[in-house]
């Protein structure tokens, strides 16, 4: 079956503008998560959304970057105002339920480059 | 709060060499511990995990075992091979978190094996 897809893949931004980031997870996966990965570091948590909730947004960096997952399936993270330290791979992840056992499938991520 | 340490790499072997990689965690609760890998070119994968202590995760020849008392998940291979190049995370998730089941993830460890 299909897995994570993300789009676009690579993402070149002029500093200020915005841009949106696409995830379709896996059908039926109820958690869904968004991660940011600087180049040589591991990925770090952004938010997770529960279904179309969205549970927890604490790893969010600023006011600049948003989540959405208005039917519970597609999410789309957006950030305004892109500044160069927002560079980075975003990953989307989802899993089928909501114990902390649970594995996480990862998209193949966007490479987000700010100029 | 929760984190991960990992060895830091690169780390090179000679094909058939005896792996390890050292993992330690942090965590306020009982956390689920996972090995995740990125091949070059493609998105993170799920090698193995281990959800409650003395728990032994193993696949494709790897293997952790997780270690309440050391709070440690080293991941060990007994022959490497060419193909198991690739960089290697080592992560958790605590229910007890405020993120939910997030992966919380060392800063990975880069093998290369040659032949």
């Amino acid at each position: 079956g299909a897995g994570v897809s993300q789009s676009p893949r690579y993402k070149v931004a002029k500093r200020g503008q915005d841009v949106a980031l696409r995830c379709d997870p896996i059908s039926g996966h109820v958690s869904l998560f968004w991660y940011q990965q600087a180049l040589g570091q591991g990925p770090e948590f952004l938010t997770y959304f529960q279904n179309e909730a969205q549970l927890d947004k604490s790893g969010l960096p600023s006011d600049r970057f948003f989540a959405e997952r208005p039917e519970g399936s597609v999410s789309t993270l957006k950030i305004q105002r892109t500044q160069q330290e927002d560079s980075a791979v975003y990953l989307c992840a989802s899993s089928r339920g909501l114990a902390a056992n649970n594995e996480q499938f990862f998209g193949p991520g966007t490479r987000l480059t700010v100029l | 709060g929760d984190s991960v340490t990992q060895m830091e790499g690169p780390v090179t072997l000679s094909e058939e060499a005896f792996l390890t990689i050292n993992c330690t965690y942090t965590a306020t609760g009982y956390p689920s511990l996972f090995w995740y890998v990125q091949y070059p070119g493609e998105g993170l994968q799920l090698l193995l995990k281990a959800t409650k202590a003395d728990d032994k995760g193993s696949n494709k020849g790897f293997e952790a075992t997780y270690r309440k008392e050391t709070t440690s998940f080293h991941l060990e291979k007994g022959s490497v091979q060419v193909s198991d190049s690739a960089v290697y995370f080592c992560a958790l998730s605590d229910a007890s978190n405020q993120a939910g089941t997030a992966l919380i993830f060392g800063k990975g460890t880069t093998l290369s094996v040659s032949s």
